[in-house]
C-alpha cells in the first residue's frame, strides 16, 4: 500500500497562474481533507470530502476549489494563484472520523 | 470554532529526561489527536483519544474531558524524538482544529 500520495512535491507558480494538486489514497477511505500549513499558524483546513462526489468548505476555502470524482482521488485547484497561497499543502484521509493519514505534502511557492 | 492551545511552544531537553507537552481546547470534542511532524515534514498520527490514557512504547497521552486538557508525555527521551508535536481537536466529517505545535529538541 502506498497510503496517501501527493503530486507534485514542489511547484513554483507566477501570480495569476493556475494549477491542480492531486491527492490519492489506496486505503478505501471515505473522508479526505486538504490542509495548508504556514509558519506560526499551524495546519488549517481548506476543504474536505465525506465521500465520492461530495465536497465542503473548511476554515480557509477562498481561492481554492476541489473535486472528488473518484473515491480514491481528491483534487485541489488554484484558479488564479496569489503570493498569499505560498504554503505547504497536506492531504489526509480517514476511514470516517477516526485517525487521519497524511500525505507527504506539496510545497508551493507563488511569485 | 474550537481554539487549541499548546505549551510550551519550544522545548529543549537532555537525553533521558521526562517530557510533557500540554494541550487545551475551548469546546467539547469527540476526540483529541496527537501528531508528530518529522524534520523532513511528514506528519504521523500518534494517538487519538476520547477519554483516559493511552500508551505506545515510551509515549503516553492523557485527556481530561471535564477540564478540556490533554498531555503528551515522553519517557526516557532520545534525540530521535526531536520533532514538532501537534495537538488537534475534533475530527470526523469536518476535519481537525490544530494547535501551533511544540518544537522539541532532545540533546545527546
Amino acid at each position: 500500500n502506498a497510503g496517501v500520495t501527493q503530486t507534485p512535491k514542489f511547484r513554483v507558480l507566477k501570480t495569476g497562474q493556475s494549477m491542480t494538486l492531486l491527492c490519492a489514497q489506496d486505503m478505501n477511505h471515505e473522508y479526505m481533507y486538504w490542509y495548508r500549513q504556514d509558519p506560526g499558524m499551524g495546519l488549517r483546513l481548506i476543504h474536505y470530502s465525506v465521500g465520492e462526489g461530495t465536497t465542503a468548505k473548511g476554515e480557509v476555502p477562498d481561492g481554492y476549489n476541489v473535486s472528488r470524482l473518484k473515491k480514491q482521488n481528491f483534487l485541489l485547484g488554484l484558479e488564479s494563484a496569489a503570493p498569499s497561497q505560498t504554503s505547504v499543502y497536506f492531504c489526509a484521509s480517514s476511514p470516517g472520523g477516526e485517525t487521519q493519514y497524511f500525505g507527504p505534502g506539496t510545497r508551493l511557492l507563488v511569485l | 470554532k474550537n481554539e487549541v492551545e499548546q505549551s510550551p511552544q519550544n522545548l529543549t531537553a537532555q537525553e533521558g529526561e521526562f517530557i510533557t507537552i500540554n494541550c487545551s481546547y475551548s469546546v467539547g470534542i469527540s476526540a483529541l489527536h496527537w501528531l508528530q511532524q518529522h524534520p523532513g515534514g511528514g506528519i504521523v498520527s500518534l494517538f487519538m483519544l476520547s477519554s483516559g490514557k493511552k500508551k505506545h512504547g515510551r509515549l503516553i497521552a492523557t485527556i481530561n474531558i471535564q477540564e478540556k486538557h490533554s498531555s503528551l508525555h515522553i519517557t526516557a527521551s532520545h534525540p530521535r524524538d526531536s520533532a514538532v508535536y501537534i495537538c488537534a481537536a475534533g475530527g470526523g466529517a469536518d476535519g481537525l482544529t490544530f494547535g501551533k505545535g511544540t518544537h522539541l529538541i532532545i540533546q545527546p
